[in-house]
């Protein structure tokens, strides 16, 4: 399977603790993407990386959550000190960088992280 | 104010209807616009990008007005299938989804 793949798919962890979610993304595509998802919402964005230089990172994220991306392949997001409000679907996708005067690519998404926070 | 705003919905539609789809978005700047598709469970996948002149695949319309900064999706003849959550993009920015049914 060449898609993006994520591990765990599932997390249980009690409030307090820190977490950590891996993202394999498909291998020529040099940008990375993580979101956030909560029943009925759309894709939250995160943070992103192009290879492995962090791009942009929401307002939204706390200092809690890191993200790296160390040799501009796969890429780890780091949670720290869990709060109940956590508790969401972590989304990573990946892409090609813009081509032909378009910015963005096509995103595919690997199938989630669902992190829940007692 | 969400970078991407989209109609709430849901929409409930017989077979064969013609359903379509509003979003607005907020940054001027962005360049890439775009439609997924989320199924119930799943992640979300590409039903079309946009351009500014407008596209269609098969059944499935998209149409962009920079100066509105307005995207829409038009559906026609409705399948089954068709039904899921559509997810509007401006850049990296999704929208929260309408979510729409189809009948028999």
């Amino acid at each position: 399977d060449t898609g993006v793949s994520q591990d765990p798919r599932h997390k249980i962890t009690k409030r307090g603790q820190n977490v950590t979610f891996r993202c394999d993304p498909i291998s020529e595509h040099n940008r990375l993407y993580w979101y956030r998802q909560t029943l009925g919402q759309g894709p939250e964005f995160l943070t992103y990386f192009q290879n492995e230089a962090q791009l942009e990172k929401s307002r939204l994220l706390s200092d809690r959550f890191s993200a790296e991306r160390p040799k501009g392949s796969f890429s780890t997001l780091e949670i720290q000190r869990t709060e109940q409000g956590d508790s969401a679907m972590y989304l990573c996708a990946s892409s090609l960088g813009g081509t032909s005067g378009r910015i963005y690519n096509e995103q595919f998404f690997g199938p989630g992280t669902r992190l829940t926070v007692l | 104010r969400k970078e991407v705003e989209q109609d709430p919905g849901p929409f409930n539609v017989p077979e064969g209807a013609t359903v379509a789809f509003n979003c607005t978005y907020s940054n001027s700047a962005s360049q890439s616009f775009f439609w997924y598709r989320q199924d119930c469970r799943k992640e979300p996948k590409l039903l079309m990008s946009v351009y500014s002149s407008g596209n269609e695949d098969g059944r499935f319309t998209a149409q962009l007005n920079r100066a509105s900064q307005y995207i829409s999706l038009l559906i026609r003849d409705s399948k089954l299938s068709d039904s899921a959550t559509y997810l509007c993009v401006s850049g990296m920015r999704f929208g929260a989804g309408t979510r729409l049914t189809v009948k028999p």
